[in-house]
């Protein structure tokens, strides 16, 4: 089985500066990883993945996370955020060679951007 | 292109009534579809997922049923609801066949409160 730690709950950043959202995962098997992204009264969508190759993977707005296999961590970056950025991001996990998917969510970590 | 609707967008309802949550996809053929709540303050549980019409499979012994009348149809039920029934419930589709490495697509949601 799989389990995913986002241990914090809310990150409050101010605009233009760097935030590093952090995804400690925990699994028996390998595992494909991805970080979420929730907007208010919204549903999910996907951010990036993580699934071979390079371990810096970038994503669509700005975001960027690193994979690290001996320390189980899949951390979420950005260089500069801005207020549109504020939501919920989820970290998940997929164990590898399964012919179907079944995602594994941390509890999430809001980022609150202001001005 | 591919939508994923899901209605009411939102539901109060009196403990001990019945639930019924409707998802439906557009634009493709056959796919893995997903029912999850979302509680406040936790992660995404996964409920219940189906590959094929008919075919459903619990993750989480509730009173909460699923079923997939049609190819692109996910109908999440309840004989009678409970306080701990409230959330917020999502709905997703993935490409069927495509292994565990895909992007999962969410519905817009249907936040549930149960008075």
């Amino acid at each position: 089985a799989q389990s995913v730690t986002q241990l914090d709950s809310q990150v409050p950043v101010f605009e233009e500066a760097p935030v590093e959202l952090r995804c400690n995962y925990s699994s028996s098997v390998s595992v494909y990883l991805f970080w979420y992204v929730q907007y208010p009264n919204q549903g999910l969508q996907l951010l990036l993945k993580y699934l071979s190759g390079s371990t810096l993977v970038k994503g669509i707005n700005g975001f960027e996370a690193e994979f690290n296999k001996s320390q189980t961590s899949f951390h979420l970056r950005k260089p500069s955020v801005h207020i549109s950025d504020t939501a919920e991001y989820f970290c998940a996990v997929s164990e590898m060679n399964t012919g179907f998917q079944k995602l594994v969510f941390g509890t999430g970590t809001r980022l609150l951007v202001s001005p | 292109s591919q939508t994923i609707h899901q209605w009411p967008a939102t539901l109060v309802q009196p403990v001990g009534s019945p639930l019924s949550l409707e998802c439906t996809v557009e634009g493709t053929s056959n796919p893995n579809l997903y029912w999850y709540r979302q509680a406040a303050g936790r992660g995404l549980q996964l409920l219940f997922y189906s590959v094929g019409i008919g075919q459903i499979s619990s993750e989480v012994p509730q009173n909460l049923s699923a079923s997939r009348p049609q190819d692109r149809q996910f109908i999440l039920s309840s004989k009678k609801l409970l306080l701990s029934d409230s959330g917020f419930y999502l709905c997703a589709w993935t490409l069927p066949g495509q292994g565990s490495y895909n992007e999962q697509f969410f519905g817009p949601g249907t936040r549930l409160t149960v008075l």
